[in-house]
């Protein structure tokens, strides 16, 4: 059972905006910085953000990222049929010793 | 180009030891600013951490497969490995390698294991049988 929380799924036009929330607590997301992965049907989950909002090399600024407490915010704009997939975020917590991850969004394109 | 390949049997009895190994082509297992860690996702599920290892030994593991998970790393061939005794049908699932980013307070000499994992292996997928 994950300590992060996600919705299930967040749904949008092409061209529109997304937001995913990971909620946490004050042993991971509260005290360590937040990464964020993307993983497309059939592959391998991708790098998409770290340090809360800093994008890896090639990874395009219609993605972004924020951190405000214990929560830490995705979004995604100009919403493409490429970029459905399951997000994940993820962090270390102190308390478990233990990398977490995220329950996990699927973005849907309508 | 650094490159992380999974391999090892797709197919494992029940009750029998699951074994994986990561190569790593294009860098080092030596590097000082990384852990290496195995992550896996059962099917239709999301992701599962499994442990991180440093190149020195220094290893962390997910409380849950801790008594289970043995992961080592071997500097002279760049590969580092998994052993997962015990498994039942619940531990079919893809099993990824990634490259887990280190970091070191300034008072500590100590690399811990960091926030991100920045490098996957495209994973490969275990079946229990029974």
């Amino acid at each position: 059972q994950s300590v992060l929380t996600q919705p299930p799924s967040v749904s949008a036009a092409p061209g529109q905006k997304v937001t995913i929330s990971c909620s946490g607590s004050s042993s991971n997301i509260g005290n360590n910085y937040v990464s964020w992965y993307q993983q497309l049907p059939g592959t391998a989950p991708k790098f998409l953000i770290y340090d809360n909002n800093k994008r890896p090399s090639g990874i395009p600024d219609r993605f972004s990222g924020s951190k405000s407490g214990t929560s830490a915010t995705l979004g995604i704009t100009g919403l493409q049929t490429g970029d459905e997939a399951d997000y994940y975020c993820g962090t270390w917590d102190n308390s478990l010793s233990a990398y977490v991850f995220g329950t996990g969004t699927k973005v849907t394109v309508l | 180009q650094l490159q992380l390949q999974e391999s090892g049997p797709g197919l494992v009895k029940a009750s029998e030891t699951l074994s994986l190994i990561c190569t790593v082509a294009g860098g080092s297992t030596s590097s000082t600013t990384f852990y290496w860690g195995w992550i896996r996702q059962s099917p239709g599920k999301g992701l599962e951490w499994i442990g991180s290892m440093y190149y020195s030994g220094s290893s962390y593991y997910s409380s849950s497969l801790k008594s289970r998970a043995t992961m080592s790393v071997d500097t002279s061939k760049n590969q580092f490995s998994l052993r997962l005794s015990s498994v039942t049908a619940a531990d079919t699932a893809v099993y990824y390698c990634a490259r887990h980013g280190a970091l070191r307070y300034s008072d500590s000499p100590v690399w811990r294991p960091g926030n991100w994992f920045d490098l996957w292996g495209q994973g490969t997928r275990v079946t229990v049988s029974s």
